[in-house]
């Protein structure tokens, strides 16, 4: 049974840092793995998908990376911004005959102060 | 593009009930998969759909059942509603391909049980 954990479980830091978030996980017979944010009460945002066979992905201020065979992830965040306060999730999909099952961690909650 | 789309957005509900919950996926999206959050967790997966079928199920009982339509749309169905329902619903939809795209997310409903 897959299972996803992510540490720290809340982060506080002054705006302008860089931080890492982590993401484990116990199976690597995965698809994908995606990181989201989730504003409190809402819906999943997609921020990034890292492929099985990728390394990692960019998009903007956010890096992460993918290293499968330790099943681990990061979500690295460059110069934090007050707006980047939410929760960040990540989830893998399952592989061979459980394609389409997603599992989640619980989230890092960060706070990020001016 | 109106995005991932869900209703109702809240839902009160009595022990033993049944309740219906629906979802439009993404324009261009076929695959919608369910999922259940508790508050303060990461979401759990219930089952996805494809080509109006159930294609995966997560560790949920028979009381949680869904359809896809021929537009795509998909509802959930839960019968004899215990307290323990009580969380928020999410759908999500991709194009099919497994592993291949990102799972886009609707705002969710939010589903008291009393």
């Amino acid at each position: 049974k897959q299972e996803v954990t992510q540490i720290p479980a809340a982060l506080s830091v002054p705006e302008g840092e860089n931080l890492v978030l982590n993401c484990s996980f116990t199976d690597s017979a995965i698809y994908n793995l995606q990181w989201f944010r989730q504003d409190p009460g809402k819906g999943l945002t997609s921020l990034l998908l890292i492929q099985s066979s990728q390394r990692e992905q960019t998009s903007g201020r956010l890096n992460a990376s993918l290293d499968k065979s330790s099943g681990r992830s990061t979500l690295y965040i460059a110069a934090s911004q007050p707006g980047d306060s939410a929760t960040y999730l990540c989830a893998v999909e399952a592989g061979d005959t459980n394609a389409g099952k997603s599992t989640f961690g619980d989230g890092t909650t960060l706070t990020v102060k001016p | 593009d109106a995005g991932v789309t869900q209703s109702p957005t809240h839902l009160i509900k009595t022990r033993g009930q049944q309740v219906t919950l629906r979802c439009s996926p993404k324009s261009g999206h076929d695959t919608v998969s369910w999922y259940q959050q508790a508050l303060g967790q990461g979401p759990q997966f219930i089952f996805q759909y494809y080509e109006e079928e159930e294609r995966q199920r997560g560790n949920f009982p028979d009381r949680f059942s869904g359809h896809q339509f021929p537009n795509y749309s998909s509802e959930l169905n839960v019968n004899a509603l215990l307290l323990g329902d009580s969380a928020l619903y999410l759908c999500a939809s991709s194009p099919a391909g497994t592993g291949l795209y990102e799972q886009y997310f609707g705002p969710g409903t939010r589903l008291t049980v009393t």
